[in-house]
């Protein structure tokens, strides 16, 4: 079975601070993909990375930094100088082996980030 | 960029009603997707669909929904009988590729069952 467990229910920083949103995973497959949406309060789930197992090489992105550590199943997503907009819940997802080129992806269960001013 | 289009953005509908949740998906994407999201909770794999069927479903899928391509540009969630806690935001995505691509999702529909 497939599980993402993201332990950090709500974070709360104040503006300009660095913040990091942790997600741990459980998988069997050997291939598999690693994602973070944000949920901004409008409601829609908006894309920010997709990163597969055999690719372990960190990104950034702007402000925005993943580190993806296989031997402790993280995909940790950090957030520098952080700003107001920021401010949403985060999901951290994972897909298995893909059947018929549909995946499902698995979320955990969101980390609400509040940035003050 | 394209988007996923979902509408309405809001029903409200009685117990035991039925409803349909439409979703018009990015136009030369082939895999089309239904998730939900509880109030508070995480979001959750419905169905995909491939190839005019559906290729996976979760538990929560049972026999009261059912899901449908009526045209080139359409793709559609049923739920035959609504219970109170179908109430939820529910998610349409689309994607492009065979293979893990991204998956790009609509704004939601709120469902609220009363």
């Amino acid at each position: 079975a497939q599980k993402v467990t993201q332990a950090q229910t709500e974070i709360s920083v104040v503006e300009k601070e660095d913040v990091t949103l942790d997600c741990v995973y459980e998988t069997r497959d050997t291939t598999y993909y690693l994602f973070w949406y944000k949920q901004p309060p409008s409601g829609e789930l908006v894309f920010l990375i997709r990163r597969n197992s055999f690719d372990e090489q960190n990104e950034i992105s702007g402000r925005y930094s993943w580190n993806f550590q296989k031997s402790t199943s993280s995909f940790n997503f950090t957030i520098t100088a952080s700003q107001v907009v920021d401010s949403a819940v985060y999901f951290c997802a994972l897909s298995g082996t893909v059947i018929q080129g549909a995946q499902k992806l698995v979320f955990g269960q969101g980390t609400r980030l509040t940035i003050n001013p | 960029e394209p988007e996923v289009t979902q509408t309405p953005s809001h029903q409200v509908t009685q117990m035991g009603q039925e409803v349909i949740l439409r979703c018009v998906p990015i136009s030369n994407h082939l895999y089309f997707y239904w998730y939900r999201q509880i109030l508070g909770q995480k979001v959750e794999f419905l169905v995909s669909f491939y190839n005019n069927e559906i290729s996976e479903k979760s538990e929560i899928f049972d026999d009261q929904f059912s899901v449908e391509r009526p045209d080139g540009s359409n793709f559609t969630l049923k739920i035959r009988s609504t219970k109170l806690e179908d109430s939820a935001m529910y998610f349409c995505a689309s994607s492009e590729a065979q293979g893990t691509e991204k998956l790009f999702f609509g704004s939601g529909t709120q469902l609220s069952v009363l």
